[in-house]
Order: structure tokens, then sequence, then C-alpha cells
């Protein structure tokens, strides 16, 4: 399995741009999660989805952030307009509870933002 | 969810066996408990998972009292590679959905 794959890896962007990252989760995974780490606030959970559905926004900054997840095998996190203080690591997780696997979450190698 | 405290930073040589013991005095019946890595610049991993008393694999052993309020990692024969941080989530699968919180983690350096 190729794990949860995301892209761009790195992003250098000027304030005021709209920044577009995505995500495939793992295939059969049916909840996709979209973190945020920095060195002030650790990581912190933006949004998850289940089944393509949102469940918990309420990680989400503001409402310049945006996420949405049109199939089983995509999501988007947009920010628009960008700001120096989104500048950040940003994952993507996906899961599969079940009794074997527990809770377990497995990660991207995360999307490194800097806005300038 | 249940709260979870850990140790901020532990120092380590290598060769020696690490112990890392996280509190969770509000964990739930239905919770489990987790235990992550993270290296720099990467994301966090999978390390282990249990329910209650132990469980081992080939990275670590997790160690679980009876009463559950508390997990301790542990590393055997730790090298330099285990220099990462650590995170000790709890949660549950019950109720259709999953949402565990990453705590600050316990910051590991092992030293030659």
């Amino acid at each position: 399995d190729a794990g949860v794959i995301q892209s761009p890896r790195h992003e250098v962007t000027e304030m005021g741009q709209e920044v577009t990252l995505r995500c495939k989760p793992i295939s059969g995974h049916d909840y996709l999660f979209w973190y945020r780490q920095t060195m002030m606030r650790g990581l912190e959970l933006l949004i998850y989805f289940n089944n393509n559905v949102p469940i918990d926004d309420s990680g989400m900054p503001e409402d310049r952030f945006s996420a949405k997840m049109p199939n089983a095998s995509f999501s988007t996190l947009k920010i628009q307009p960008s700001e120096p203080r989104d500048s950040a690591v940003y994952f993507c997780a996906s899961s599969f509870p079940d009794r074997e696997t527990g809770n377990t979450i497995y990660f991207g190698e995360g999307s490194w933002l800097t806005v300038v | 969810l249940a709260k979870t405290t850990q140790p901020i930073s532990m120092d380590s040589y290598e060769g020696q066996e690490v112990n890392i013991t996280c509190s969770h005095n509000n964990i739930a019946t239905n919770d489990y408990i987790t235990w992550y890595q993270q290296f720099p610049s990467q994301g966090p991993r999978f390390i282990i998972q249990g329910y209650k008393t132990k469980v081992t694999n080939e990275v670590a052993s997790l160690f679980i009292p009876a009463d559950r309020k508390s997990s301790t990692l542990s590393l055997p024969r730790v090298s330099l590679s285990d220099t990462a941080v650590y995170y000790c989530l709890v949660g549950d699968l019950s109720g259709g959905y999953n949402k565990l919180i990453f705590g600050a983690g316990t910051r590991l350096a092992v030293h030659p």
C-alpha cells in the first residue's frame, strides 16, 4: 500500500494567495483527517470526515480555511487568502477503525507551507 | 475524551531501555491506548496499541496496569535513531466516530 499521499510536499506562497493542499487516503479507509503542526501549538486536528462527510470542523481556525472530500480517494484543504501565520506543516491522515487495528491513524508525509 | 499527561522530555544513551509513562486517569471503558512516534520532518507513525495488560511487538512493549489509569511504553536497547517525539493517545471505537487528540508528547533524545 502506498500510504497516505499528500501534495505538494513544500509550498512557498505570498500573503493573500490561495493555497490548495491535496490528499489521497489509504484505499478502504473511511475516516480522513486534516491536522496542522506548529512549534507553538503542536499537532492540532482541523477537521475530519467519515465516508466523505465532514463530521467535526471545530478545529478549523477561521473562514479562510475550507476542506472538501468529493470522493473516497481525494480531499483538499484550501486557505484563501493565506496569511503568514498559516505557515505550518499540514498533515492528512486516514483510518479504518475496527477490532483488529483499533483506532490507528495513518499519516502522510505532510505539506510544508510557508506564507511570506 | 480522556486527557493524557506525559513527560515533556527524556534523555537516554544508546543500548539502554527507555520507559515513558503516560497518565490517563479518566480513561473510559471502551478506550484503547495508542502510542505514536514522530521523527523530524515526518508525520506521526503508529508504534503500538493496547487495551489492558501487556502488548509487545517488534518495536516496543506497552504495559497497562489493571486500573488502566496509566500506561508505559518500553523501548528496549534504544539507538540514536530512536530520537523522536512520542505521543500517548487514548480513544475509543464506539459511537461511530474516531477523534484522537495529540498532546505535547515526550521528546526523547538518545545520546551516543
